[in-house]
C-alpha cells in the first residue's frame, strides 16, 4: 500500500525550531518529487516547498524562504522539513505529498508537470508562547 | 504568481442534485489543474488531475473540464459522502509555488 506518514509536530515557542518528517512506503521514494503543504486552522491549503528526486533542486513559497529547509534521505525513504525562526502564522497542519508527472510534448520537446497524488494524514505544528 | 479563485465560497445542494464548482486562474495554466476533496479532520484527496482525468478509485459522478483560465468540477447526483470542501490547484508555472484556490464548501 502506498503510504505517507508524517511525524514530529508539536508545540514550539515563537522563534524556535522544529523538524517534521514524512516516512514513505509502498513505492520507490527516490523516483518522485515530494512536496510539503500546510493548512492553518480553519484556513485553506498552502503549498510550502518541494524537492527533486536527487535532493538538490528545491523551491519554497516566499513566506518561508530563508527559514525553512526541505530535505530528503532516499536511503531511509524519508522527507523532512526543518523549520527555524518559527512564527505564530506558521501554526498549521503540515502534509507531505507525492508528486506524479504528466508529460506534454510541444515543438518536439517534452515538458513535465507534477500533480500531488498521494498525501499523508499530516502533523500539527503550533507556534505559541 | 498565479492566483486561483474559486466560486462560490459555499454551495448548498440536496442529495441527488448536481453541483457545479468553478475555478479561475489569473493567467493560463493550460490543463495543469487538479481538484482535491477534503473532509473535516482528513487530508486532501486527489479527485482530478490534468483538468479532466479522474484519479484512481474516484467515482464517475466526478468530472472536470476546462483549460486555460476557466475550469469546472461537476458532481452529478450528489451522495451524502460528497459534502466536503473542494480545492483547485494549478501546477503549471515553473518554478513553483503552485497555488491553491481558497476552496468551495459543499453543504446540504
Amino acid at each position: 500500500e502506498v503510504q505517507l506518514v508524517e511525524s514530529g509536530g508539536g508545540l514550539v515557542q515563537p522563534g524556535g525550531s522544529l523538524r517534521v518528517s514524512c516516512a514513505a512506503s509502498g513505492f520507490t521514494f527516490s523516483r518522485y518529487w515530494m512536496t510539503w503543504v500546510r493548512q492553518a486552522p480553519g484556513k485553506g491549503l498552502e503549498w510550502v516547498a518541494n524537492i527533486k528526486q536527487d535532493g538538490i533542486e528545491k523551491y519554497y513559497v516566499n513566506s518561508v524562504k530563508g527559514r525553512f529547509t526541505i530535505s530528503r534521505d532516499n536511503a531511509k525513504n524519508s522527507l523532512y522539513l526543518q523549520m527555524n525562526s518559527l512564527r505564530a502564522e506558521d501554526t498549521a497542519v503540515y502534509y507531505c505529498a507525492r508528486n506524479s508527472p504528466i508529460t506534454e510534448t510541444h515543438g518536439g520537446l517534452d515538458y513535465y508537470y507534477y500533480y500531488m497524488d498521494v498525501w499523508g494524514k499530516g502533523t500539527a505544528v503550533t507556534v505559541s508562547s | 504568481e498565479v492566483v486561483m479563485t474559486q466560486s462560490p465560497a459555499t454551495l448548498s445542494v440536496s442529495p441527488g442534485e448536481r453541483a457545479i464548482l468553478s475555478c479561475r486562474a489569473s493567467q493560463s495554466v493550460s490543463r495543469n489543474l487538479a481538484w482535491f476533496q477534503q473532509k473535516p479532520g482528513q487530508a486532501p484527496r486527489l479527485l482530478i488531475y490534468g483538468a479532466s482525468t479522474r484519479a484512481t478509485t474516484i467515482p464517475a459522478r466526478f468530472s472536470g473540464s476546462g483549460s486555460g483560465t476557466d475550469f469546472t468540477l461537476t458532481i452529478s447526483s450528489l451522495q451524502s459522502e460528497d459534502f466536503a470542501i473542494y480545492y483547485c490547484q494549478q501546477y503549471n508555472n515553473w518554478p513553483p509555488p503552485y497555488s491553491f484556490g481558497q476552496g468551495t464548501k459543499l453543504e446540504i
